[in-house]
């Protein structure tokens, strides 16, 4: 079956420091990738999204890039702030389908 | 615009009683999905909706457990007996058809605590 694959956390870095989030996703078609943001005492809010491969997709200076070869989509961002404090989930729908399929979540902690 | 709405946000209750939990999804979204966030099991879907016909009710951990979706506005979550372990929060999240390529839209959840 599908499944997403998400470093464990915590990550904890300075501000300013560069960030990488890696995801690895199974799927048995193709797939749209998500990566979600949750941050303390709220529900989760899409951040950014893939549909096909060699895409990429790219908010509030996040950007995450759909490797079909590696089957990958690694959430990475140039300078962290501390507001950028969250717990990120990796996803994934496949073709056809609204249902989404989460990683476990990675929770970054970014430190003045 | 206004997002996915649930109520209440909190909710504490004793053992034994009922609980339901309410949402209200994005206007036009034809899907509805409700959830489940723990530390101990991370996130897990519970059901799933379509034009307010539930797909997919496999996650649902037992027959305490019920979903409703009487209209296309409207749904509900309900505990009955409600027990200690069921505590958790509870998200309600809705999307449109897109082939897959749409995003869920979450509400801020209700945070649910049995005694």
């Amino acid at each position: 079956g599908n499944s997403v694959t998400q470093m464990e956390g915590p990550v904890t870095l300075s501000e300013e420091a560069f960030l990488t989030i890696n995801c690895t996703y199974t799927a048995t078609g193709y797939p749209s990738l998500f990566w979600y943001v949750q941050y303390p005492g709220e529900g989760l809010q899409l951040l950014l999204k893939a549909t096909k491969a060699d895409d990429k997709g790219s908010n509030k200076g996040f950007e995450a890039t759909y490797r079909k070869e590696t089957t990958s989509f690694h959430l990475e961002k140039g300078s962290v702030q501390v507001s950028d404090s969250a717990v990120y989930f990796c996803a994934l729908s496949d073709t056809g389908f609204q249902k989404l399929v989460f990683g476990t979540g990675t929770r970054l902690l970014v430190s003045p | 615009d206004a997002g996915v709405i649930q109520s209440p946000r909190h909710e504490v209750t004793e053992m034994g009683q009922e609980v339901t939990l309410r949402c209200k999804p994005i206007s036009g979204h034809d899907y509805l999905f409700w959830y489940r966030q723990t530390m101990m099991r991370g996130l897990e879907l519970l059901i799933y909706f379509n034009n307010n016909v539930p797909i997919d009710d496999s996650g649902m951990p037992e027959d305490r457990f019920s979903a409703k979706m009487p209209n296309a506005s409207f749904s509900t979550l309900k505990i009955q007996p409600s027990e200690p372990r069921d505590s958790a929060v509870y998200f309600c999240a809705s999307s449109f058809t897109g082939g897959g390529s749409q995003p869920q839209h979450f509400g801020d959840g209700t945070r649910l605590s049995i005694l």
